[in-house]
């Protein structure tokens, strides 16, 4: 049974430059979670999908979009990157039962360096 | 706003028991949840709780709530050199379309010695 699984695991980009993040979810979870984990720090909620549409935002900028497939997977899109945007980025997945969600289970991450 | 507090290292022997502590603000919170993790690594999921329980076990890990406190704890029983990792707590409270962004803490490094 597939865990949580995210692409790529490290990546390095420049200030300005825009980045594409993937994950896939758990078998049998049909909402993802993303968050950002500065160095340090506890992970920081940016934002959930549900049925392709983003369902929760936290207190992150319109520079950080995602999109949600027919098959689960999600991607986080950042643009105009900039330097504190370097952080670990972690997707999770969840099974949305009636108005309840199942605990989330995450993946290992993407490790995004800006220079 | 939401605000989640733990303390940020706990030093225990191998053997001991060890009790991380986290207090939280949001009185609406409805699942409270435990995490730990290793260096390089995601998250694992360790236990949670839903809000209108006491406690609850699963094996070695003991979480006790107190709501009135707004306060969260993780007894982890004989303690081992595996145990060693950071340990997060996270709450959750439902947005009206029923959607659950975690709110953590900054997490307890939990040292082990020998």
């Amino acid at each position: 049974d597939a865990g949580v699984t995210q692409s790529p695991t490290h990546l390095i980009k420049t200030r300005g430059q825009q980045v594409t993040l993937r994950c896939s979810p758990k078998s049998g979870h049909d909402t993802v979670s993303w968050y950002q984990q500065a160095l340090g720090q506890g992970p920081q909620f940016i934002f959930q999908y549900y049925e392709e549409e983003e369902r929760q935002r936290g207190n992150f900028p319109d520079r950080f979009s995602g999109h949600q497939f027919p098959n689960y997977s999600s991607e986080l899109n950042v643009n105009a990157l900039l330097l504190g945007d370097s952080a670990l980025y972690l997707c999770a997945s969840s099974l949305r039962k009636g108005r309840s969600n199942q605990p989330q289970h995450f993946g290992d991450g993407t490790r995004l360096s800006i220079l | 706003g939401e605000d989640v507090e733990q303390s940020l290292f706990l030093s225990v022997r191998e053997g001991d028991s060890s009790v991380i502590n986290c207090t939280y603000t949001d009185s609406s919170s409805t699942y409270l949840y435990w995490y730990k993790q290793e260096p390089g690594a995601g998250l694992q999921l360790l236990t949670y709780i839903f809000s209108n329980m006491d406690m609850k076990q699963d094996q070695r890990l003991t979480v006790l709530l107190n709501k009135k406190d707004k306060h969260l704890s993780l007894r982890i029983a004989d303690t081992q050199t595996g145990d060693s990792a950071i340990y997060f707590c996270a709450e959750s409270s439902y947005s009206g379309g029923g959607a659950d962004g975690l709110t953590f803490g900054k997490g307890t490094h939990l040292i082990i010695q020998p």
